[in-house]
């Protein structure tokens, strides 16, 4: 079965500093990746997903996320975090239309002005 | 956009007493739903995967007569949690997908249940 490893259980960030939140898999075949982020006492919404094509993809909110197949990786990417980026952010594979999301552990994000 | 209504968003209830979660796609028809488990400062576990019309599947460790799925209709599934105890507290989110389009998993905004 698939499983997903995130490195980093908290990060603390300042206004304006560059985000990498670390993001692994385990299976070797075809896989879907997905970035979600949970804002304080709101539901998960969707950053960006990844099914095939380009391995840089680009989401919502000024975030991207590059696929490396070889490293079995998904790191999320931000140039610049604003204060409103504090939030958990998760990270999920599944490998086809019938089998639920597989969640990572979660990084939380904190940014201090 | 594709949206799942949860409610109760916060339930308590007594020990010993059961509780319903409702789960409902509004825009779509969610031939598959999943119920998710949310400990804190952890990820979110799948419990169950429900297909409309026939019973549910258990993930390894979940209590099937503890925690009833019903996934009747294509809009609506429901998550019993019978005769709760204080360990049952917890975030439980359901999650709903159209048909074989895996492009559209939309979360349900969760319900947080304290059992005392």
């Amino acid at each position: 079965a698939q499983s997903v490893s995130q490195h980093n259980h908290h990060v603390i960030l300042s206004e304006a500093a560059s985000l990498e939140l670390g993001c692994n898999y385990s299976y070797g075949g075809t896989v879907n990746l997905f970035w979600y982020v949970q804002y304080p006492g709101q539901h998960l919404q969707l950053l960006l997903k990844y099914f095939s094509g380009d391995p840089l993809v680009k989401g919502i909110k000024g975030f991207e996320a590059e696929f490396i197949k070889s490293k079995f990786s998904f790191n999320l990417r931000k140039p610049s975090v604003q204060w409103s980026d504090t939030a958990e952010y998760f990270c999920a594979v599944t490998v086809s239309g019938n089998t639920p999301l597989v969640f990572g552990k979660g990084t939380r994000l904190s940014v201090i002005a | 956009g594709a949206v799942v209504s949860q409610h109760p968003s916060r339930v308590i209830c007594k020990s010993g007493t059961s509780v319903k979660i409702e789960c409902r796609s509004l825009d779509f028809q969610a031939t598959t739903m999943f119920w998710y488990r949310q400990f804190p400062k952890q990820s979110l576990m799948l419990m169950a995967t429900s297909n409309e019309g026939s019973k549910a599947t258990y993930e390894q460790g979940v209590e099937k007569d503890k925690f009833l799925i019903n996934h009747a209709s294509l809009t609506l599934s429901t998550l019993t949690v019978t005769s709760a105890h204080p360990e049952d507290s917890s975030f439980y989110i359901c999650s709903a997908r159209a048909g074989t389009n895996f492009y559209g998993y939309t979360f349900g905004s969760g319900t947080r249940l304290t059992v005392v």
